[in-house]
């Protein structure tokens, strides 16, 4: 148990659905991020929030659209998304913002497996 | 362009024998170096940090070494278990950012 709850940990959707992945952190941190993890890649920066204000934006595609109503929660909203966007989804929280500093550790969630039909 | 480097990309062993995981890494300005283990269907944990002044570092049977001159680290695990066999990732961490690897996967077999 990290600390980290994702929801729902699987998720099937046609190309034409919209859903949402929701992330939870019960440590108290300030920077949480969304991962896009791929078979035999490395994991993928996507978002980062820190203190609820969006401070990195990875060249995402707009189908992928994220939300941080407070510092607690994080929520990754999909619509149209493609068969390549299939990945594992990998929310993660840091005592620190953005500026990981020489002891920040990334505390991940268990992951969203996503797989888009 | 920041890299890091693993190999093997995938590993083999007999529970009860040592193993030693490798990382290369380009990344610059170097702040520190993290191993995590992600076991299959779950998100990754960290092991072992180092920071630049550090060249060694443990966590029970997993011991981690820093280079920073040749900008290489390695993950050594001693007496592998079942549990062990998950993915183990090399992050290395500029000021700002961190960098992944692919990861090795390593399989302990009984």
């Amino acid at each position: 148990e990290t600390g980290v709850t994702q929801t729902p940990r699987h998720l099937v959707m046609g190309m034409t659905n919209k859903k949402s992945l929701k992330c939870e952190q019960h440590l108290g941190h300030n920077a949480m991020y969304w991962y896009k993890q791929s078979a035999k890649k490395p994991l993928e920066l996507m978002f980062v929030y820190s203190l609820e204000e969006r401070v990195e934006n990875n060249s995402v595609p707009s189908r992928f659209s994220p939300e941080c109503p407070n510092s607690s929660h994080l929520f990754l909203h999909l619509h149209t998304l493609q068969p390549e966007d299939s990945a594992l989804y990998l929310c993660a929280s840091s005592q620190e913002g953005r500026w990981i500093s020489n002891t920040g550790e990334l505390f991940f969630g268990e992951g969203s497996r996503l797989t888009v039909l | 362009k920041n890299q890091v480097e693993q190999s093997p990309q995938s590993l083999i062993i007999l529970e009860g024998k040592n193993c030693t995981l490798q990382c290369n890494y380009t990344v610059s300005p170097f702040s520190n170096l993290r191993w995590y283990k992600q076991d299959t269907g779950r998100g990754p944990v960290s092991l072992t940090i180092m920071t630049f002044s550090e060249n060694t570092k443990s966590n029970g049977r997993y011991t981690a070494t820093l280079d920073a001159d040749t900008k290489q680290s390695s993950l050594h695990i001693t007496a592998s278990q079942l549990s062990d066999s998950a993915s183990y990732i090399c992050v290395v961490s500029e000021i700002y950012i961190p960098t992944f690897g692919r990861g090795t996967s390593l399989i302990v077999h009984p």
